[in-house]
């Protein structure tokens, strides 16, 4: 059971878009529908942003939007805002109850 | 509003054993699984292990041999104990709440406890 593996940073200007991956295999990603995203701001406990590939739980807002293709999960973050600065951490079902997390992706709102 | 509430030793030699509790507020305890999950410094989240108030258990298969996690129903309350510690189990742990709703993706957190294993 390897970690996903995501781009270690991104960077966007405010109001553009940005995408961050998350590869997996197989086994994970691209054996499940049950791929989920998280926020984390420093010394803050990860937030809930999208589960299921591409669902929001409620209160979170329409500019942030998940698929996958394959192995390869993708969240999209639209109109950046400065708030969105934070590091996001992808998750996955990998089977035999068992669950894999990636190893983190750093955005920066330029 | 469901909190969760977590607490435990920071400090540790090298072979004893990590021993956290998490309690719940709010919310029913019943029906959810209850995670672990830890964060290394300045690395990513790695998943240790659920169980549910039934005291049914998953574990991550790389650290099975060293975790229990038990639940007090009574109690609302769900603990972790991770035995022979060495320095690469030194993290911030999380407990946090598996929801069924969100196909098990954890929506609550609990504020974290850093626990770092040093001689």
């Amino acid at each position: 059971q390897s970690a996903l593996t995501q781009p270690r940073s991104v960077s966007g200007s405010p109001g553009q878009s940005v995408t961050i991956s998350c590869t997996g295999t197989s086994s994970d990603v691209g054996g499940y529908k049950y791929v989920s995203w998280y926020q984390q701001h420093p010394g803050k406990a990860p937030k809930l942003m999208i589960y299921d590939v591409s669902q929001r739980p409620s209160g979170v807002p329409d500019r942030f939007s998940g698929s996958k293709s394959g192995n390869t999960a993708s969240l999209t973050i639209s109109g950046l805002q400065a708030d969105d600065e934070a590091d996001y951490y992808c998750s996955s079902y990998a089977g035999s109850y068992s669950w894999v997390f990636g190893g983190g992706t750093e955005l920066t709102v330029l | 509003q469901v909190q969760l509430q977590q607490w435990g030793a920071g400090l540790l030699r090298p072979s004893e054993t990590l021993s956290l509790t998490c309690a719940v507020y709010g919310g029913s305890f019943s029906g959810h699984y209850w995670n672990w999950i830890r964060q290394s410094p300045g690395k990513g989240l790695e998943w240790i292990g659920e169980i549910n108030s039934s005291g049914m258990t998953r574990y991550n298969p790389s650290l099975t041999s060293r975790v229990t996690i038990s639940v007090y129903t009574s109690k609302n309350q769900f603990s972790l104990n991770l035995t022979s510690v060495t320095a690469a189990d030194t993290a911030v742990y999380y407990c946090a709440r598996a929801n069924f709703e969100y196909s098990s993706s954890s929506d609550y957190w609990g504020q974290g406890t850093l626990v770092t294993v040093s001689s």
